[in-house]
């Protein structure tokens, strides 16, 4: 148990639809980030937030934001849904972030748009 | 950027040694590895930083050519348990700011 906790486990949708992803991160940790992992590739870096703050951006579609609140819990929201949106996707906590300190992925939300 | 790694794919018995290879056309200033079991979440090997820290696991070892700009990851005597897929991610700062970014993977199978 990495401490990172994800909801929901399973979310089934449709196009066009809208969805938010939670992420609770370890306690102590202020960093989040989130990555997408589609079928048989990588882990595709998305955006990190430290302490409330936006951080790092990667290749997040304008479709897709995500917040960090002040109880350090992060958001994902993925808008106007498309097929090729359906991904695991992963949250991580870290203590402060940056490349010295690991990270520790919650279990993910598996999203299938039908 | 994204590193490279090498091989794709591996499969061994239980008790031989693989080395996974992560290469990267820049610079590294750290370089992370996890491995990731079918339907589960990444779990956090080691980092290997430039100037020779390494901050990891106990029975996994791994190397940093900063010149050569690669990482090796050395899994000696296998378990079954080693199976999975392993990932490095790749980090050309000590920015905070900056992002790790990971490649596509090894699959490693071990057979018993």
């Amino acid at each position: 148990d990495s401490g990172v906790t994800q909801t929901p486990k399973h979310l089934i949708t449709a196009t066009g639809q809208r969805v938010t992803l939670r992420c609770s991160p370890r306690s102590g940790d202020l960093s989040v980030y989130w990555y997408q992992q589609s079928l048989d590739q990588g882990l595709q870096f998305l955006i990190q937030y430290y302490n409330g703050e936006e951080r790092a951006k990667g290749n997040i579609l304008e479709r897709f934001s995500a917040q960090q609140f002040p109880d350090l819990h992060s958001e994902l929201n993925l808008s106007s849904l498309e097929l090729g949106d359906s991904a695991l996707y992963f949250c991580a906590s870290s203590q402060e972030g940056g490349s010295v300190q690991p990270q520790h992925f919650g279990d993910g939300t598996r999203l299938s748009i039908l | 950027q994204q590193p490279v790694q090498s091989p794709q794919a591996v499969i061994l018995r239980e008790g031989e040694d693989a080395v996974i290879n992560c290469s990267s056309s820049k610079a590294l200033y750290s370089v992370h590895w996890y491995r990731q079991k079918h339907g589960e979440a990444p779990v956090f090997l080691m980092i290997l930083l430039k100037g020779g820290e390494q901050k990891g696991h106990e029975k996994i070892s791994a190397s940093f050519n900063e010149k050569k700009q690669q990482s090796s990851l050395y899994l000696t005597a296998s378990q079954l348990s080693y199976s999975g897929t392993y990932f490095c991610g790749t980090d050309l700062t000590s920015n905070r700011d900056d992002k790790i970014i990971f490649g596509k993977g090894t699959r490693l199978h071990i057979l018993p």
